[in-house]
């Protein structure tokens, strides 16, 4: 069965940046694409951008600029960076396999929330 | 403010029957692109409920049942049971964003 599990730190401050990784268990990230989305608290859910186990990465115009995602398949894991962050980007973080060519994504972490606060 | 709309709420009785709207436009329903539903119980992340518009992964009741016509899309919940209060959000690609993944603004719904 395949897992996946994020993990950094809960709380960033203000202007510094968030830092997160995904790592896949059960199977292997080869062959698949790895998600970032990411959900304010009670409200809905945002696409951050994907990368390719090739390092091929898209991301949410919205954040284009401050938004990094990167693969490392030695360690079955990605990554997330998220520069210059403020109070706005307090959110569950989720990392997703996906999306497959069709555009799902069929497994969840089960998500981590970072709060923006000095 | 999402590219594709969903009913903020809906709701029904125990046994009864609910739909669940996804309206988007040319450049993503309506453009052939595939809907996906995700089921968000609370406090948990979502999961996958309807995959390529029609399709149930395995362990999905037949009770929830996908469907598009033109730029819409719908989950049918049939036999509504308690278990099924939750968020749903459906999601799809836009052409218009350089194919980037696109969710609706999610629909609560409430078993009476």
């Amino acid at each position: 069965q395949v897992q996946l599990q994020e993990s950094g730190p809960g709380l960033v401050k203000p202007s510094e940046t968030l830092s997160l990784t995904c790592t896949v268990s059960g199977g292997s990230i080869t062959s698949h694409y790895c998600s970032w989305i990411r959900q304010p608290p009670g409200k809905g859910l945002k696409w951050i951008g994907y990368i390719y186990y090739s390092g091929s990465a898209n991301y949410n115009p919205s954040l284009r600029g401050r938004v990094t995602i990167s693969v490392d398949t030695s360690k079955n894991q990605c990554s997330l960076k998220l520069n210059s962050v403020t109070a706005a980007d307090t959110a569950i973080y989720y990392c997703a396999r996906g999306p497959s060519s069709s555009g799902f994504s069929d497994y969840w972490g089960q998500g981590t929330l970072v709060t923006v606060s000095s | 403010q999402s590219v594709v709309t969903q009913p903020p709420s809906v709701s029904g009785a125990p046994g009864q029957r609910v739909t669940i709207s996804c309206t988007g436009s040319s450049s993503n329903i309506g453009a052939g692109y595939n809907v996906h539903w995700y089921q968000q119980l609370p406090g948990t992340a979502p999961k996958l409920l309807i995959y390529d518009t029609t399709n149930r992964p395995s362990g999905v009741p037949d009770r929830f049942s996908g469907s598009k016509s033109g730029t819409s899309a719908s989950l049918v919940i049939t036999g509504l049971q308690a278990e099924d209060e939750a968020d749903y959000y459906c999601q799809s690609y836009d052409s218009s964003l350089s194919g980037h993944v696109i969710f609706g603004g999610g629909t609560k719904l409430t078993v009476l």
